[in-house]
């Protein structure tokens, strides 16, 4: 089984600041890693996602996470957020091979933009 | 477009009253799954399907039914609702995943359901 931890439930941040959004997962299986948002009132889309290769991945809209295996993190950043980036974003891992695609998610943190 | 939709979109009910909550897509998916979102807890699934006629539990499906007899759709059932169902609801689509690699999943844009 797998379980993902998001330890912020709110993170505000003025507009320009960097960010960093805290995962870490536990499983005993290897498993792919993603990034969702949310954005008020709508459903949730795909930021990034890690499969394999380079540990470093960058995804839509200027936001990055580095996949640490050594510490089970998977910690999502953005160097100079926009106030369009309010929203809710949702780490979530998938196991390796079998277990169909099923998505466990974490409880979501709320990034909250401000001027 | 490629999409998820869901419908109703808002839903307000009574215990105790069936209700149906559809899911389509057309994108030729096999896989398609069903969450619900509630503070603190983020997304739980419900119930997935592989295929056609290929349907099993996720965590939480006390409660819940599905059938999956065409491709493209995946209804949500509650046969008797009760208010600790009220929540935001989540269909997703993707491809069959392989064993080396994962299909992105794609989501409806939610059903908010209220169980009075």
């Amino acid at each position: 089984a797998q379980s993902v931890t998001q330890l912020d439930s709110q993170v505000p941040v003025f507009e320009e600041a960097p960010v960093e959004l805290r995962c870490n997962y536990s499983s005993s299986v290897s498993v792919y890693l993603f990034w969702y948002v949310q954005y008020p009132n709508q459903g949730l889309q795909l930021l990034l996602k890690y499969l394999s290769g380079s540990t470093l991945v960058k995804g839509i809209n200027g936001f990055e996470a580095e996949f640490n295996k050594s510490q089970t993190s998977f910690h999502l950043r953005k160097p100079s957020v926009h106030i369009s980036d309010t929203a809710e974003y949702f780490c979530a891992v998938s196991p390796l091979g079998g277990g169909g695609n099923k998505l466990t998610f974490g409880t979501g943190t709320q990034l909250k933009v401000e001027l | 477009e490629a999409q998820v939709t869901q419908n109703p979109r808002y839903l307000i009910t009574v215990t105790g009253k069936k209700l149906t909550v559809t899911c389509s897509q057309n994108m030729n998916h096999e896989y398609m799954s069903w969450y619900r979102q509630d503070p603190g807890l983020g997304l739980r699934q419900i119930y997935y399907s592989m295929n056609v006629e290929v349907t099993d539990k996720g965590d939480v499906p006390e409660g819940y039914k599905v059938s999956r007899k065409e491709k493209r759709n995946f209804p949500l059932i509650l046969e008797s609702p009760s208010p600790n169902q009220t929540s935001l609801y989540f269909c997703a689509s993707s491809h069959t995943p392989g064993q080396q690699f994962q299909e992105t999943q794609y989501f409806g844009p939610g059903t908010r359901l209220l169980v009075l």
